[in-house]
């Protein structure tokens, strides 16, 4: 159980156009869903916290504009990079915890991430 | 000071051998501890997830939790080759804010 699905795996963009990222809660509810950015060799950086229903709520110095954060459903989340540009290159990471409230402290489960690269 | 402290190594160990990983920290509210292997250009996958301090055990892998230390250890015993990978710590007391260690990458020679 626990099962998280990103998707794309891969993706490969001009400079200037958006893409967009998904992350699916196959066999539970999440209500928090989080975002992450990993560089080569290094830890996860984590960028939005994304709240079903609600706004995200970023982390210090990721731009909200570019990176654009809906969780439309419990099951859905969404992170579309506007505008993008090499720099953007990266693996994105989303991950999602429980909403039973008897998981509420339940360990986070990830997706397998996205390689953006941005030409 | 970082809120989660783990040697990056890297660590490389032959076949059948006992690896021992580790994470320190250093605020006493943490509750419920992680660890996830990461392969490359995978996502993170969880491995054992315990709360407050103990042991607990699945197949080859135990998790160590001494919460007066602040140290919490992850060890594999009859490591194989398809365990090198990155182990990672992480630890929480919200459930809504996670702490990850850097990582540690390990390579199991065989």
């Amino acid at each position: 159980g626990a099962v998280v699905s990103q998707h794309p795996s891969w993706v490969i963009c001009k400079s200037g156009t958006s893409v967009k990222i998904e992350c699916r809660s196959l066999d539970f509810q999440a209500t928090t869903m989080f975002w992450y950015r990993q560089f080569p060799k290094q830890s996860l950086m984590l960028m939005a916290t994304s709240n079903e229903g609600s706004k995200a709520t970023y982390e210090q110095g990721v731009e909200k504009d570019k990176f654009l954060i809906n969780h439309a459903s419990l099951t859905l989340s969404t992170l579309t990079v506007t505008s993008a540009h090499p720099e953007d290159s990266s693996f994105y990471i989303c991950s999602a915890r429980g909403s039973d409230p008897a998981s509420y402290n339940s360990p986070l489960h990830f997706g397998n991430g996205t390689r953006l690269t941005v030409t | 000071q970082k809120e989660v402290e783990q040697d990056p190594g890297p660590l490389s160990v032959p076949e059948g051998a006992i690896v021992s990983l580790n994470c320190t920290y250093s605020n006493s509210a943490f509750q419920y501890f992680m660890w996830y292997r990461q392969y490359s250009r995978k996502g993170p996958e969880l491995l054992m997830y315990t709360y407050s301090s103990g042991n607990k055990e699945d197949g080859r892998f135990t998790a160590q939790v001494d919460k007066s230390s602040k140290y919490i250890s992850l060890f594999i015993r009859d490591s194989q080759p398809s365990d090198s990978a990155t182990y990672l710590c992480a630890m929480t007391y919200t459930g809504n804010q996670f702490y990850f260690g850097t990582g540690t990458s390990l390579t199991v020679i065989p």
